[in-house]
């Protein structure tokens, strides 16, 4: 089925580990984004990507690397895991500005 | 900085009722305003996107206004069911944002349609 695939579902990582949440999307999209998700601050924008090699930072980008090597692909890298990062993540897809958005499934991710 | 407000931020109705929520954004200079539907443990699905120079957007029994000057905008649900029991986001874009990908959103109104 086309949409944004996330990969893990869930994790759980000690403090100090790092981790790469996977998102990939098979609509030829150009832009991409990651999202956290946490209770009463709503989502934020960790980074996004306008192509494939341009990334940027959104609101909530420090702990967090991104890439964008290919249009499919766009993970999220977490250097050093802290509790604070404790959160859903969500990546999406969008076409354009004047489009509707598709959103993966999430990753629900726990730092002990 | 621009916040966007949803209230109410929890609404229990019973079924068959039309509803509203609401949808409140403090910078007016914005690209277009998106709603969302969330379910328990899943990612958003995208219901209706409103540009800025529209009014309002309508899909089968939703049906969304926007507001600008003012800053609101209203998600009109008519003759509710248990199926649309789930939390609903707007979210908006900047003026100036072409590529759409700085969404701004507000916290949702996690609605229960009782049978």
């Amino acid at each position: 089925n086309a949409g944004v695939t996330q990969t893990p579902k869930f994790q759980v990582l000690k403090t100090g580990q790092s981790m790469t949440l996977q998102c990939a999307q098979d609509m030829n999209h150009e832009y991409m984004s990651w999202y956290r998700q946490d209770p009463g601050m709503g989502l934020r924008l960790i980074h996004y990507s306008v192509g494939a090699g341009i990334t940027d930072q959104g609101e909530v980008p420090n702990g967090y690397n991104v890439s964008r090597s290919t249009t499919e692909d766009f993970p999220l890298r977490l250097l050093s895991a802290a509790p604070s990062q404790t959160s859903v993540y969500f990546c999406a897809s969008l076409r354009g500005a004047g489009y509707g958005y598709t959103f993966g499934s999430g990753t629900r991710l726990t730092v002990v | 900085k621009q916040e966007v407000t949803q209230i109410p931020a929890a609404l229990s109705v019973p079924e068959g009722e039309n509803l509203v929520l609401n949808c409140s954004f403090t910078d007016s200079a914005i690209y277009n305003l998106q709603w969302f539907r969330q379910d328990p443990g899943k990612g958003l699905t995208s219901l209706l996107l409103i540009q800025s120079s529209q009014r309002e957007q309508t899909s089968g029994r939703l049906n969304a206004s926007l507001d600008k000057s003012s800053g609101r905008s209203t998600l009109y649900i008519a003759a509710s069911q248990p199926g649309d029991s789930a939390t609903y986001l707007c979210a908006v874009i900047p003026e100036g944002e072409t590529s759409g990908s700085r969404l701004t959103f507000g916290e949702g109104t996690q609605l229960t349609v009782n049978p």
